[in-house]
């Protein structure tokens, strides 16, 4: 089973800071996708990147896929408190349906 | 669009007692995963079906649990008899096979406390 590593496990800051969080495998993945998970909800799809090298930017967040896709990268400029949550990255199980998810990074992002 | 619907947002039961969980996915979707959320273990998938058919039950912890999937627009995961090890947040998530890669929308979840 391929694992997805994501750091770090929380992150407390202020409005307006910046911040990158990780999502890292020993193994190659086809495609990654980054869900946001916010209190009492399920997790909800942001982006899916698929190319290695890959950048997709949604409004102040810019995703990265590795060049090797093995890992991807999540950057929030300038965070708000509507950002708070938790971020989980996901990718396919090999050729199956099934998901494997990182267990996530907690943000918090205080007023 | 309604997303995936589930009921009962929580429960709350004494350890023994059965406890359903239901699930109505996306209209359309042809796949339905049902995953277990704790703060220790993270989200596990338990199992998923494809046109109402199981397809891998590999994650179910025991023969305590099982689900079912009468038709397209309805699932259920049992619990029986349930135990306070099985207190977590119960996710059933729905995707297009047709669309995408591999997304899956999830539903809001049922919050079990098993007592």
């Amino acid at each position: 089973t391929q694992l997805l590593e994501q750091s770090p496990q929380f992150l407390s800051i202020q409005e307006g800071e910046n911040l990158t969080v990780y999502c890292n495998s020993s193994s190659v993945f086809s495609s990654l996708q980054w869900y946001r998970q916010e209190p009492g909800e399920g997790p909800v799809l942001l982006v899916t990147v698929v190319t290695g090298g890959e950048v997709k930017k949604l409004k102040r967040l810019t995703f990265q896929f590795g060049d090797a896709r093995k890992d991807s990268s999540l950057h929030i400029t300038a965070a708000q408190p509507g950002d708070t949550g938790l971020y989980l990255c996901a990718g396919p199980n090999g050729g199956s349906e099934k998901l494997v998810f990182g267990k996530g990074t907690k943000l918090t992002v205080n007023p | 669009d309604a997303g995936v619907i589930q009921s009962p947002r929580h429960e709350v039961t004494e350890m023994g007692q059965e406890v359903t969980l239901r699930c109505k996915p996306i209209s359309g979707h042809d796949y339905l995963f049902w995953y277990r959320q704790t703060m220790m273990r993270g989200l596990e998938l338990l199992i998923y079906f494809n046109n109402n058919v199981p397809i891998d039950d590999s994650g179910m912890p025991e023969d305590r649990f099982s689900a079912k999937m009468p038709n397209a627009s309805f699932s259920t995961l049992k619990i029986q008899p349930s135990e306070p090890r099985d207190s977590a947040v119960y996710f059933c998530a729905s995707r297009n096979s047709g669309r995408g890669y591999n997304e899956q929308f999830f539903g809001p979840g049922t919050r079990l406390t098993v007592l």
